[in-house]
């Protein structure tokens, strides 16, 4: 069974400051990971995705995520918060062998500071 | 040219009641599904559908029925309401040999 665990329900950052989000991931078979942001009352929106090949990846909005397999991580990050970057985020893991079903973790909610 | 679209957005209803939920996606995509949302906001998948065939059935209440009649569309229904049942449900399509999934705005659905 895949899992996904992301560290901190909650971050607090200024605007400017860079913005890190730590996702965890178990999978028997190679993964793929995704990054989605939810905004209020909305539905989510795919940030970034890895399935295959360069293990740094690169999403809307000035978001990256590199995938580390020794460390089973799939860590978020932007350089530099803007207020519109206030939202919850949500790590996923796809399991290809069940129907691509999508295993998130628990999300975390980003606090954007002026 | 919404991509997957719900119906209704909000629904409000009385316990033991039935209700649907309608989805719609209009990218090709051969794959549905189904997420729930609870109230902390942990998503997890109840259905999926493949070309009209079901491949996905978590551990839902048989009080839920999904219904794909055709590949663009993936019904929700829901028998005798409970108040437990109040949540966000998430339709969501992809490409089976593509992994992103596109996921529509939800529907609140709260049973009182």
């Amino acid at each position: 069974a895949q899992s996904v665990t992301q560290l901190g329900s909650h971050v607090s950052v200024s605007e400017g400051a860079l913005v890190l989000l730590r996702c965890n991931y178990s999978s028997s078979v190679p993964p793929y990971l995704f990054w989605y942001v939810q905004y209020p009352n909305q539905g989510l929106q795919l940030l970034l995705k890895y399935t295959t090949g360069a293990t740094l990846v690169k999403g809307i909005n000035g978001f990256e995520a590199e995938f580390k397999k020794s460390e089973t991580s799939f860590h978020l990050t932007k350089p530099s918060a803007h207020m519109s970057d206030a939202a919850e985020y949500f790590c996923a893991v796809s399991d290809t062998a069940a129907g691509n079903k999508l295993t998130f973790g628990g999300g975390t909610r980003v606090l954007v500071k002026p | 040219d919404t991509a997957v679209s719900q119906t209704p957005k909000y629904l409000v209803t009385q316990m033991g009641n039935d209700k649907s939920i309608k989805c719609e996606q209009n990218l090709g995509h051969d794959t549905m599904y189904w997420y729930k949302q609870d109230s902390k906001k942990f998503l997890k998948i109840m259905f999926s559908y493949n070309n009209k065939e079901l491949i996905i059935n978590e551990t839902v209440p048989n009080r839920f029925s999904p219904k794909s009649p055709d590949k663009a569309h993936l019904n929700l229904h829901i028998n005798s309401l409970e108040l437990g049942d109040s949540a966000v449900y998430f339709c969501a399509s992809s490409q089976r040999a593509n992994t992103e999934a596109f996921f529509g705005q939800g529907t609140r659905l709260t049973v009182v």
